[in-house]
């Protein structure tokens, strides 16, 4: 089994300022892991994805995340959003082995302010 | 290349009455998803196929919903009857089975009154 969380269902940030979404994750197994994006009314799109080698993953319009396997975490950083970054971000854990099937997070909802 | 295809975009239904959603995944991709996406939480695997087999079903609820992948190409899932708690968003996806592969379509927001 596994589980996905993130903490945070909403992020407000300046526009050009920093920002990290927090994401953990469980597994009873080793895990791949994803960020998806979700705009207004569209479908999900992947921003990035750790498979293995380096824990730095760099992903689609600036944003990058680290896995950090003692903490079971994967957090989603930007160093500068922004306004089209508004949108809904989802963390998602795929376990290694067996079909592929995908196991997403409540979602964090990230407003970029003017 | 062509992304996934869901119609209809948007469908309101009264309870009790009958629904169904229809996709169409890249072509060539053998496996094929179906997420339910309730307003405010994640998307929920409801079934998997590989071709025109089904790999995973453990979340479908199986007393109303259905959902079949003729020719292991088109999807279609069906809702009779429908419940209120069934409003959400439809997502349909599909994979060439490389880790990360998805590609998701746009959904079926359904809202039941």
């Amino acid at each position: 089994a596994q589980s996905v969380t993130q903490l945070d269902s909403q992020v407000p940030v300046f526009e050009e300022a920093p920002v990290e979404l927090r994401c953990n994750y469980s597994s009873s197994v080793s895990v791949y892991l994803f960020w998806y994006v979700q705009y207004p009314n569209q479908g999900l799109q992947l921003l990035l994805k750790y498979l293995s080698g380096s824990t730095l993953v760099k992903g689609i319009n600036g944003f990058e995340a680290e896995f950090n396997k003692s903490q079971t975490s994967f957090h989603l950083r930007k160093p500068s959003v922004h306004i089209s970054d508004t949108a809904e971000y989802f963390c998602a854990v795929d376990g290694i082995g067996g079909y592929q099937k995908v196991t997403f997070g409540t979602g964090t909802k990230l407003q970029v302010i003017p | 290349e062509a992304g996934v295809a869901q119609s209809p975009r948007y469908k309101i239904i009264e309870k009790r009455q009958s629904v169904a959603f229809w996709c169409n995944p890249i072509s060539g991709h053998a496996t094929l998803y179906w997420y339910q996406q309730i307003l405010g939480q994640g998307p929920k695997l409801l079934i998997q196929f590989q071709n025109n087999g089904v790999v995973d079903d453990s979340q479908l609820p199986k007393d109303r919903f259905s959902a079949e992948r003729l020719k292991g190409v088109d999807s279609t899932l069906k809702i009779q009857p429908a419940k209120l708690e069934d409003s959400a968003v439809y997502l349909c996806a599909s994979s060439t089975g490389v880790i990360g592969g998805y590609t998701f379509g746009s959904g079926t927001r359904l809202t039941v009154v």
